[in-house]
């Protein structure tokens, strides 16, 4: 079955790019979509087709996609922006997965 | 507004069944596509089932597939889970989420299969 892979862990300092990658064979054929999940919190769809922001998710989120590898950025990383991060695809035209999700922390 | 509203959660022994609900609305329920995703505790989230828009077309992961039902009903605005023989690794949270793209998500309703 397919799979999504994520680093389990990011740190970034404040103000500076966090990336977080997502790896699957030959992703770049598929669309890829990010949540941000905040701690005791419902996640929220941060991009979707690989690069577009939904109305409302700052400027400073952007994605990617090409090859085996997605990736989020965050530029100018803020407090705010812990939390835990997955990717998501359609693994096959049945089946949706997610991968196993990044914790992004700001020191 | 869009808001998506679970409930049916609970606990239940092993082997018991459960029917979890998601209630629509702010938007045309019947337009869009529906999928249940889950999250264990502390671990990850789990896509579970897909219903298209008009209910014609479904699709679940391996770890449910000839337990769980997914269906939706246009008329109450609802899509629904029914998750029978349902063992411990079913615990957890139970979000309903709209579209393909996942881009509104309810607050989600707690499972816990225990004996």
């Amino acid at each position: 079955s397919y799979e999504l892979i994520q680093s389990p862990s990011v740190s970034v300092s404040p103000g500076q790019t966090a990336s977080i990658t997502c790896s699957g064979d030959t992703l770049g054929d598929k669309y890829v979509y990010w949540y941000q999940q905040k701690a005791g919190q419902s996640p929220v769809l941060v991009i979707y087709q690989d690069i577009k922001r939904p109305s409302g998710i700052p400027e400073r989120f952007s994605g990617s996609n090409s090859g085996n590898t997605a990736t989020l950025t965050i530029s100018g990383t803020q407090a705010i922006d812990e939390a835990d991060y997955y990717c998501q695809a359609w693994g096959s035209s049945t089946s949706i997965v997610f991968g196993g999700g990044t914790k992004l922390t700001v020191l | 507004e869009v808001q998506l509203m679970e409930s049916g959660g609970g606990l239940v022994q092993p082997g018991g069944s459960l029917r979890l609900s998601c209630v629509a609305s702010g938007f045309t329920f019947s337009h869009f596509e529906f999928n249940w995703v889950r999250q264990a505790p502390g671990k990850g989230l789990e896509w579970v089932a897909y219903i298209s828009s008009s209910g014609n077309t479904i699709y679940y992961a391996d770890s449910v597939k000839g337990r769980f039902t997914i269906s939706r009903d246009i008329a109450k605005n609802s899509l629904y889970l029914q998750m029978n023989n349902l063992g411990a690794d079913d615990t957890g949270v139970y979000y309903c989420a709209r579209h393909q793209a996942f881009d509104y998500w309810g607050q989600g309703t707690r499972v816990t299969v225990s004996s």
